[in-house]
């Protein structure tokens, strides 16, 4: 079983919603990480936060807001999206100092 | 620079063969080189993961082979049983700390028939 929680696992939304996605890890991990995945392509890094604070944005839609309230935490806000941001949405945890991310089981987003 | 270039796309091996996946990478700064599984409905799970100064590590039936001076790394897995058959996402790292980027593969669907 994987040690990094995402809830929900399945999410519908229309394109004037607000929801987000949560994700939990109880591995002392201090940095988290947001990830989009489409189906049959590989895994897109979205956001980076290292002890809590954002470090890597990779030039991500502001209709994606992302909040990390503390090490164990990490939330994906989600508001006004587009069709085209139906995917399978990835949270992962590692220690600062190494590559070796441990990924959740995702969160199957679609926008109607 | 950025890209980690992945192949093939798709394999189908008899049970008990040895699949080969390659991957080759451009950028240098790369020092962490991690193989992932992924089923179906599931998020990618770690396999296997070897850094520019090792030229081989095994664990279990998995075995990468890197060559640092080709810029290539590859994934055999030995005695590939049904139960392997997945997608494989090869990846590079680096910058760690807060800059910590994992860039994966465009990843091979392996089908292992019984």
């Amino acid at each position: 079983d994987t040690e990094v929680t995402q809830t929900p696992k399945h999410l519908v939304m229309g394109m004037t919603n607000k929801k987000s996605l949560k994700c939990e890890q109880h591995m002392g991990h201090r940095a988290m990480y947001w990830y989009k995945q489409k189906a049959k392509k590989p895994p897109e890094l979205m956001f980076v936060y290292s002890y809590e604070k954002l470090s890597i944005n990779e030039s991500v839609p502001s209709r994606f807001s992302p909040e990390c309230p503390n090490s164990s935490l990490l939330n994906l806000h989600l508001h006004a999206l587009q069709p085209e941001d139906s995917a399978l949405y990835l949270c992962a945890s590692s220690q600062v100092s190494r590559g070796e991310l441990f990924f959740g089981e995702g969160s199957r987003l679609t926008v109607l | 620079q950025q890209q980690v270039k992945q192949s093939p796309q798709s394999l189908i091996v008899q049970k008990g063969g040895i699949p080969i996946i390659n991957c080759a990478y451009e950028n240098t700064a790369f020092d962490y080189f991690p193989w992932y599984q992924q089923f179906p409905g599931k998020g990618p799970a770690l396999l296997i993961a070897i850094r520019p100064d090792v030229s081989e590590k095994k664990e279990g039936r998995f075995t990468i082979s890197f060559n640092k001076s080709a810029k290539q790394f590859s994934l055999h897995i030995m005695d590939s049983q049904p139960g392997d058959s997945a997608t494989y996402f090869c990846a590079a790292s680096y910058g760690g700390g807060a800059t910590n980027k994992l860039i994966f593969g465009t990843g091979t669907l392996l089908a292992v028939q019984p």
